[in-house]
């Protein structure tokens, strides 16, 4: 089946403007997860999704970083005012937690690399 | 707070030989999950491995073995008779085991380079 899918590839854009970054997760996965990866370095968590709920944000590195996933399928991942140091590769994984077994395996997107110049 | 430690930054070696791949972790948890993804020139993260803490076995994939050595809080990674295609950037990873969904905590990797 289809595997998670993020749009677009790439993003280039100015420093101060508002980005967008859209991520469709594996059918019937009900979380969803963003992740940040600057170059040379792990993942690092922003947020994730259980349903149309965020259950955990505390990744959100400020206020000009927003989330929503309004249906409990699609996510967007909003930033504004944009900064150079906001520059990485932003990773989208879903998984399929099963209640009362404590298992969650996240299967991740191909990641948005966004650049602000 | 949880942390895991990827010590080798890069390794570099020629094809069919041997190759591990150390990972430390810590937590506070008793209860956890360890995975290991690897991140080809793609750049998708691909899922290898889940281990549960409780779980001890080692673990055997065709040419990938995994040792899990709770003593020592060490999950290392071993790629018998490496191909070129090995090639790749490994992250081992940590998340408690509450339930339902919990994220991630990554390493920084290890670039792994196999030559022909």
């Amino acid at each position: 089946g289809a595997g998670v899918s993020q749009t677009p590839s790439n993003k280039v854009t100015e420093k101060g403007k508002y980005v967008e970054l859209r991520c469709d997760p594996i059918s019937g996965h009900t979380a969803l997860y963003w992740y940040r990866q600057s170059l040379g370095q792990g993942p690092e968590f922003l947020i994730y999704f259980q349903g149309t709920g965020a259950a955990d944000d505390s990744g959100l590195p400020n206020d000009r970083f927003f989330a929503v996933r309004p249906e409990g399928s699609v996510s967007t991942l909003k930033i504004q005012r944009t900064e150079r140091g906001d520059s990485a590769v932003y990773l989208c994984a879903s998984s399929s937690p099963q209640s009362g077994t404590n298992t969650d395996t996240q299967y991740f997107g191909p990641g948005t690399r966004l650049t602000v110049l | 707070a949880q942390k895991v430690t990827q010590a080798q930054t890069e390794i570099s070696v020629v094809e069919k030989e041997d190759v591990t791949l150390d990972c430390v972790y810590e937590t506070r948890d008793t209860t956890y999950y360890l995975f290991w993804y690897k991140q080809p020139p793609s750049g998708e993260l691909v899922f290898l491995i889940r281990r549960n803490s409780f779980d001890e076995q080692n673990e055997i994939s065709g040419r990938y073995s995994w040792n899990f050595q709770k003593s020592t809080s060490s999950f290392n990674f071993t790629i018998t008779a490496s191909q070129v295609v090995d090639s790749a950037v490994y992250f081992c990873a940590l998340s408690e085991a509450v339930q339902g969904a919990q994220k991630l905590v990554f390493g920084q990797g290890t670039r792994l380079t196999i030559n022909p």
